[in-house]
């Protein structure tokens, strides 16, 4: 059983444009959710995280939005450029364990 | 180092025959995990340790799959009668400790399984 579900699995956007993906999770335990960036060969790195206490956080261009009572997650990211171009999940944290979600590959048009 | 390091970066081996991939944390990083990604998939934990002991290793897939950590710093997962299922990258995360919750990742060893 998956326990966080990650949409869309690929998405282009146009330079500038705003790219969003989503995550959505049953387990109402979880207590930080990350977001992590992977480039091609390499291993993912954190890009942002969020505590289930905050609604909203932002760094730069990168926005978090949670809604707990939904228990639903997303990344915003405004301005997308194509060095953006990765694969992207989201996760949750309970327990010493993460959970991964299954990625979004994003392509950035030039 | 100033980053996570695993060697090897490629491993190509027989069905059957016996692997080691190693992992050198973050130095003063106590907490290590281990994860399996298959393509175009997230990572999947197999296990934890905090300090030298496995705290966690519930996402351990059978019993052909052990990992060290003896000395509280390098880690080893070691793989017996490999299987062609095995095939995957295997990532190796640190962090400060068990509630250091930014996890810093290597860049993973490619295991091929033929």
């Amino acid at each position: 059983q998956q326990q966080v579900k990650q949409s869309p699995q690929s998405l282009i956007v146009q330079k500038g444009g705003i790219s969003i993906i989503n995550c959505a999770y049953e387990n109402t335990a979880f207590d930080y959710f990350p977001w992590y960036q992977q480039f091609p060969g390499k291993g993912p790195a954190l890009l942002i995280a969020i505590r289930p206490d905050v609604s909203e956080k932002k760094e730069g261009r990168f926005t978090i939005s949670f809604n707990k009572s939904a228990k639903q997650f997303s990344l915003h990211i405004m301005d997308s450029q194509p060095g953006d171009s990765a694969t992207y999940f989201c996760a949750a944290y309970n327990f010493n364990k993460f959970y991964f979600g299954s990625g979004t590959k994003l392509n950035v048009k030039p | 180092g100033a980053g996570v390091s695993q060697t090897p970066s490629n491993k190509v081996t027989e069905k059957g025959k016996y692997v080691e991939l190693r992992c050198d944390p973050i130095s003063g990083h106590t907490a290590l995990y281990w994860y399996r990604q298959s393509l175009g998939q997230g990572p999947e934990f197999l296990i934890y340790f905090q300090g030298t002991g496995a705290a966690d290793d519930s996402g351990l897939p059978n019993d052909r799959f052990f990992a060290v950590r003896p000395e509280g710093s390098v880690s080893t997962l070691k793989i017996q009668r490999t299987e062609r299922g095995d095939s995957a990258v295997y990532l190796c995360a640190s962090s400060l400790g068990a509630q250091g919750h930014e996890q810093f990742f290597g860049p993973g060893t490619r295991l091929t399984v033929l």
